[in-house]
This record gives structure tokens, sequence and C-alpha cells, in this order.
């Protein structure tokens, strides 16, 4: 089945730019999503199909994918961006459809 | 307002079984695909189950297939997931989902934790 790779932990301060990197075989072709889960909560999608934003989330957050690695990228962190963030592509060609990344934890200095 | 409300959590021994439901509101629940996703403590997202809008498809994780369950009845805007022969490892939140289109998932409950333990 398809693996989605990411950094277990990415380290941040206030002001500037989080990377959040999800590794997968030609991953540039398939459409790709993205988790925000803070502490006791529900995951809330923040990007889906590759770099739209849904309604209500910040233009900080924004998305790439190209080749084998797709990336969330958050600008002008803030301390509320602190929080689990994961990947997830659909794999139309399995019947394990939704696949989701290892998750990385985005720590606000 | 989109509304999902998982509910049937609980304390069980291994080998128990243990039914969860999930209650829809705000949209057409008929004909949307549904989604069940866990998280054990402290760990990622993983999917368990998923049921086409009719049931006709369903799909499994293989840590879970022949051991749980989907179904939905769409006159009552009802998702369930029958666990059966729950093991230690099956300790997790199980969340429900779906998404105006199937490929993201939009919209989940607040899930509901399922502890297995003697």
């Amino acid at each position: 089945s398809y693996v989605l790779t990411q950094p277990p932990s990415v380290s941040v301060a206030p002001g500037k730019t989080a990377r959040i990197t999800c590794g997968g075989n030609n991953i540039g072709s398939k459409s790709v999503h993205w988790y925000q889960q803070k502490p006791g909560q529900a995951p809330v999608l923040v990007v889906y199909d590759d770099s739209d934003r849904p309604s209500g989330i910040p233009e900080r957050f924004s998305g790439s994918n190209s080749g084998n690695t797709a990336t969330l990228t958050i600008s002008r962190v803030e301390a509320g961006d602190e929080a689990d963030y994961y990947c997830q592509v659909w794999d139309s060609n399995s019947d394990h459809p939704y696949v989701f990344g290892t998750g990385t934890k985005v720590t606000v200095l | 307002e989109v509304q999902l409300v998982e509910s049937g959590g609980g304390l069980v021994q291994p080998g128990e079984s243990l039914r969860l439901s999930c209650s829809a509101s705000g949209f057409n629940f008929s004909i949307y695909e549904m989604t069940w996703v866990r998280q054990a403590p402290g760990k990622g997202l993983e999917w368990v189950s998923y049921i086409s809008s009719g049931g006709s498809i369903i799909y499994y994780a293989d840590s879970v297939k022949g051991r749980f369950t989907i179904s939905r009845d769409n006159a009552k805007n009802s998702l369930f997931l029958q666990m059966n022969s729950l093991r230690a490892e099956d300790t997790a939140v199980y969340y429900c989902c779906y998404g105006d289109y199937v490929y993201y998932l939009d919209y989940w409950g607040q899930g509901t934790l399922v502890t297995v333990s003697s």
C-alpha cells in the first residue's frame, strides 16, 4: 500500500515560516490534503487538492506538490499554529483509499 | 450546520464487542460516502473503514478486516461500526468523517474513545 512519510517534528519561531514535508512515491501525481490537529480536538482540513484552502483557513497556510514531495507552508507563524499536521492522499487504485502521513508536530518556540 | 456525533465508546475487555454509532445532521447524509478514522493514544491518524453512499461498496483496513463491520441507515442518517474480537491495539478515539468530495475529509465528529483492557 501507499506510504506517506513526514518528519516527526518541526520547530519554528513566531513570525517565521514553517515547512512540513510529506514524502511519497511520485506523490506529485496525486492530490494531497493537509489536516491540523490540536490536543484533544478532531482534525481540521487546512489545505486540499495540494494548495486550496477551505473557507475560514488563513492565507498563511499554503501547499505545493511536485515529484516525490508535497509541502505545507505556514507563513508568519503564530502561537496558535502549534499542532500536529497530517498529510493525506486518496489512493484511487486501492481498496485502502485514505492514506495518512505519519504526522508532524509543529512547535512554536 | 453539519454535525457528526459519535457514541457507543467505552471500556471493554479483550475479545469483547462494541458497536459505535454516528448520528449525522445538517447535510444530505444519503448521498455521501462515510468513513471511520481512529487515533490511538499519542499516535497518528489511521483510516479504518469506508462505505459508499448506498452501502454497496465497503473497504476495511487490514488491521480490522474480518473483525469490524461498517454499515449505515440512510433513513435514520446514521453510520455504524460493529467491532468484534477487540484487541488492546484497537484502543483509540474513533472519528466519523466525510467530505463534500470523497478525496478528502471536510467534516469530523468529536470522536468516541474505545478502550480495550483487562
